[in-house]
């Protein structure tokens, strides 16, 4: 079946422009994670959702991030006023109901490049 | 704090050579212990996991063993081959919680 699904797969914008980037979970699932990947800090946790519960956004790096999740589908990570230090792969990852620790189905990322 | 130490890489190793891939961690909980990997081109996925001190992990061949006394998740093969190249994360999560600790990545090289 499809898998996790991101869009776009390459961001390029200018410092201080927004960007939205987009994540379609597998199907069915209910749990939904954002993470990134940099150079220079590695994978980081960004931000959870599950069902309908207030979401866990203490891995969001500054008020210039949020995320949403509407109808317990689709997600989007907005960052705003983009900074050089945004720069990174935005990774969504999705798990079926009942799994326990940690995402185990990761999208491909998209590539954010801040000029 | 909560943090993964891993082996530093890259690691480059000839085909069925036996593989160690070291993991330390240290954790304010008790955590669940985690190994991801990420081929080329390729998106993260889970390789293996353990939840408890003394379970072992295992998957394709790669075994973990969740070492409490020594706060340790060594990745281990004993016969690795080429298509095995790729980059491997350790990673935690603490009490249940759903947020993931990683390590910084070993990047493993497998020579025909």
């Amino acid at each position: 079946g499809a898998g996790v699904s991101q869009s776009p797969s390459n961001k390029v914008t200018e410092k201080g422009k927004d960007v939205e980037l987009r994540c379609d979970p597998i199907s069915g699932h209910t749990a939904l994670y954002w993470y990134r990947q940099s150079l220079g800090q590695g994978l980081e946790f960004l931000i959870y959702f599950q069902g309908n519960s207030a979401p866990d956004k203490s891995g969001l790096p500054s008020d210039r991030f949020s995320a949403e999740r509407t109808g317990g589908s689709v997600s989007t990570l907005t960052i705003q006023r983009t900074q050089q230090e945004d720069s990174a792969v935005y990774l969504c990852a999705s798990n079926p109901p009942g799994t326990s620790g940690g995402p185990q189905y990761f999208g491909p990322g998209t590539r954010l490049l801040v000029l | 704090g909560n943090s993964v130490t891993q082996m530093e890489g890259p690691v480059t190793l000839s085909e069925e050579a036996f593989l160690t891939i070291n993991c330390t961690y240290t954790a304010t909980g008790y955590p669940s212990l985690f190994w991801y990997v990420q081929y080329p081109g390729e998106g993260l996925q889970l390789l293996l996991k353990a939840t408890k001190a003394d379970d072992k992990g295992s998957n394709k061949g790669f075994e973990a063993t969740y070492r409490k006394e020594t706060t340790s998740f060594h990745l281990e093969k004993g016969s690795v081959q080429v298509s095995d190249s790729a980059v491997y994360f350790c990673a935690l999560s603490v009490d249940g919680a759903q947020k993931l600790v990683f390590g910084q990545g070993t990047r493993l090289t497998i020579n025909p």
